[in-house]
């Protein structure tokens, strides 16, 4: 049983605008939040993250933003940019090594 | 840079073939994890390591194991290829300990016929 759902396959959105891509988790004890962001024939890379102390971090053109009553993360990238194309994977960890995997949301950017 | 990288991108094997898949990374990290990556499922851990030759199973390890001889490399073993063991297959790596990020190679392709 996945713990963590993204349960947007895909998202198209214009060149310039924001792109919010969502979270949910079930797991309670879930207390680092990872965006990983995967291009064809490549390996995923990490792009931001959010430990559960905080409700939001950004980085650049990245925020992510965690609502810990609604187990729910979103990620928002603004603007956004041709390059953002790719999957992006929502992961979360408790207190081990061990990262659990939605299943990614492929992001297509028209120009 | 953390680099990762796994001997192979693509192979093409037959059933009940046995597989290597291996992996080796160069920043003096503790834990490596074995993963694959199917539509819809995401990345699912098959098993991971945090020391030399020590090893954990992750969600799905039925039909792999993996050996750790060596700080830096990682290998995971498919003893006896199946059909549905087709799929992307991930290496990471990370420094050893918690809430930190995991660093991927760029995958090897496998395909069982």
């Amino acid at each position: 049983d996945q713990q963590v759902k993204q349960n947007s396959p895909s998202l198209s959105v214009q060149e310039g605008r924001i792109s919010i891509l969502n979270c949910d988790y079930t797991n309670s004890m879930f207390d680092y939040f990872l965006w990983y962001k995967k291009y064809p024939a490549e390996g995923p890379t990490f792009l931001i993250s959010i430990s559960s102390i905080k409700d939001k971090n950004e980085d650049g053109r990245f925020t992510v933003f965690l609502n810990k009553s609604a187990k729910h993360l979103s990620l928002h990238i603004v603007p956004s940019q041709p390059g953002d194309s790719a999957v992006y994977f929502c992961a979360a960890s408790s207190n081990d090594y061990k990262l659990s995997f939605g299943a990614g949301t492929t992001v297509t950017v028209r120009a | 840079d953390v680099k990762v990288t796994q001997s192979s991108r693509y192979l093409v094997k037959r059933t009940g073939e046995k597989v290597f898949l291996e992996c080796v990374q160069d920043m003096d990290h503790e834990n490596m994890f074995w993963y694959r990556q199917d539509p819809g499922l995401g990345l699912r851990l098959i098993y991971f390591s945090y020391d030399v030759k020590m090893k954990e199973k992750g969600d799905i390890p039925e039909g792999y194991s993996v050996s750790r001889e060596k700080k830096e490399r990682f290998s995971l073993i498919l003893e006896s290829a199946s059909t549905n063991q087709t799929s992307m297959y991930l290496c990471a790596s990370s420094p050893g300990h918690t809430q930190e990020t995991q660093y991927f190679g760029p995958g090897t392709r496998l395909l069982v016929l």
